[in-house]
C-alpha cells in the first residue's frame, strides 16, 4: 500500500539555525499538510497546500516558517531560524481530495532544538 | 474552549472487554477521524465518517451529526489494540482539528 515518507527521522538543530524537513507524499494524491505535536500535547495544524500554493495556515505558522514544493514529489517544510520551542514531532500528511478522503500520515520527523 | 472534546482521557482494559471512546465537537464539520496513534509516534487513520456508522474488522465508528458526538468502540479487545485514539475533526474542508486523545491501555 502507498505510503507517505518523511525524512529524517530525527533531526538534532543548534537554536537559530535553519531546518528542513522532507516529505514525500502518496504520487497521486493533491493536498499536502503539516502538523506538528509537541511532547504531551495535541497535534496542531500548521499548514496545507494545494496547486503549489498554501490554502491555510494556522497562527503558529509564522513567518519562520514556509513550504514548497520543489519537484513533482517532495514536499518540505523549512524553519528558517529555529527556537527552542520548535522541539516537537512534525507529521507530514496527504489526501486525494480535500475534506472528502482520508488524509494519510507519514511517520513523522523528531525535531530536537538545542 | 476546545472544539474537540474526547472522553475518557485514560482508559484500562482487561482483555476482550468492549471498549468506547467518545468524541464531542463545538463546530461545523466536513468529517470526522478517527486516528490511532503508537508510542513510536506514527499516526494511522482508522476511520473518516460523515454520517452514519462504519466497520472496519473489530473497529467500529459512528457519527450522530445533529447532536455533534462520535464514537469509537472496539470489541474484543486485544493488547496490541493498546495506543492513543485520536478524534479530529476536518473545517473548511481544509485543516483538522484535534482532540487531546484517549490513551488505552488493554492488558492480557
Amino acid at each position: 500500500e502507498p505510503e507517505v515518507t518523511q525524512t529524517p527521522s530525527h533531526q538534532v538543530t543548534q537554536m537559530g539555525q535553519e531546518v528542513i524537513l522532507r516529505c514525500v507524499p502518496i504520487s497521486n494524491h493533491l493536498y499536502f499538510y503539516w502538523y506538528r505535536q509537541i511532547l504531551g500535547q495535541k497535534v496542531e495544524f500548521l499548514v496545507s497546500f494545494y496547486n503549489n500554493e498554501i490554502s491555510e495556515k494556522s497562527e503558529i505558522f509564522d513567518d519562520q516558517f514556509s513550504v514548497e514544493r520543489p519537484d513533482g514529489s517532495n514536499f518540505t517544510l523549512k524553519i528558517r531560524s529555529t527556537k527552542l520551542e520548535d522541539s516537537a514531532m512534525y507529521f507530514c500528511a496527504s489526501s486525494a481530495l480535500s475534506g472528502i478522503q482520508p488524509q494519510h500520515f507519514g511517520d513523522g520527523t523528531r525535531l530536537s532544538i538545542l | 474552549k476546545n472544539e474537540v472534546e474526547q472522553s475518557p482521557q485514560n482508559l484500562t482494559a482487561q482483555e476482550g472487554e468492549f471498549i468506547t471512546i467518545n468524541c464531542s465537537y463545538s463546530v461545523g464539520i466536513s468529517a470526522l477521524h478517527w486516528l490511532q496513534q503508537h508510542p513510536g509516534g506514527g499516526i494511522v487513520s482508522l476511520f473518516m465518517l460523515s454520517s452514519g456508522k462504519k466497520k472496519h474488522g473489530r473497529l467500529i465508528a459512528t457519527i450522530n451529526i445533529q447532536e455533534k458526538h462520535s464514537s469509537l468502540h472496539i470489541t474484543a479487545s486485544h493488547p496490541r489494540d493498546s495506543a492513543v485514539y485520536i478524534c479530529a475533526v476536518m473545517i473548511d474542508g481544509n485543516k483538522l482539528v484535534f482532540g487531546a486523545g484517549t490513551i488505552l491501555r488493554v492488558k492480557s
